[in-house]
């Protein structure tokens, strides 16, 4: 596809329910970013894929969260017992890679833990 | 990454140019300067970026201070589309480094008619 593709794109769960959010990067993208926005806030970080390097996991807010890339594409950002407190769009990005380049954004996924 | 710092909000009439200024104090030398923008229920979206130059696309210009500790991005004619929040983002540049965006608080600019 043309651009950073999320799915799906809304999403409401029950609480102490799973969750997987999928990410589709540009392909040919090295790079991939998780966000998550909460109503009226900025952009948190989350994690960061790179390649074949180990990823950065410094922003996941607990190990109830965690993210996989596989084969260096798609990634899956994966939250275990969901708390309302879960309740966000989460966003996904993609870059080239090398520092410059920018990053596209994906629309996002919107959770809502009822 | 260093930290910037942006004013909350801004007005701008339509029209006009939009005169959006960033201070990066810490910046190091291989730190670019970014401008990414979020319209209302989007993903952020690339402006601009550059590292001492100045920049100019078809979007909008940048513009950097000579000592880099601060930055102003330009959006020459200014349209009611424009209203968004505005990031600027320093970022190292070095290939195999941590990419990692780390997005501010922003501007929240209101452009009106």
């Amino acid at each position: 596809g043309a651009g950073v593709s999320q799915s799906p794109s809304n999403k409401v769960t029950e609480k102490g329910k799973d969750v997987e959010l999928r990410c589709d990067p540009i392909s040919g993208h090295t790079a991939l970013y998780w966000y998550r926005q909460s109503l009226g806030q900025g952009l948190e970080f989350l994690i960061y894929f790179q390649g074949n390097s180990a990823p950065d996991k410094s922003g996941l807010p607990s190990d109830r969260f965690s993210a996989e890339r596989t084969g260096g594409s798609v990634s899956t950002l994966t939250i275990q017992r969901t708390q309302q407190e879960d309740s966000a769009v989460y966003l996904c990005a993609s870059s080239l890679g090398g520092g410059k380049a920018e990053a596209f954004f994906g629309q996002g996924t919107r959770l809502t833990v009822v | 990454d260093a930290k910037t710092t942006q004013p909350p909000s801004m007005d701008c009439a339509e029209g006009r140019a939009a005169n959006l200024p960033c201070n990066h104090s810490t910046i190091s030398g291989n730190e670019y300067v970014y401008w990414y923008r979020q319209i209302h229920s989007q993903g952020p979206q690339y402006i601009i970026h550059g590292l001492k130059n100045n920049e100019t696309n078809e979007m909008a210009s940048l513009i950097i201070t000579e000592d880099r500790k601060s930055s102003t991005l330009i959006l020459p004619h200014a349209t009611l589309r424009d209203t968004a929040v505005y990031y600027c983002i320093v970022r190292v540049a070095s290939r195999g480094g941590n990419e990692k965006l780390t997005f501010g608080t922003g501007t929240r600019l209101t452009i009106i008619p």
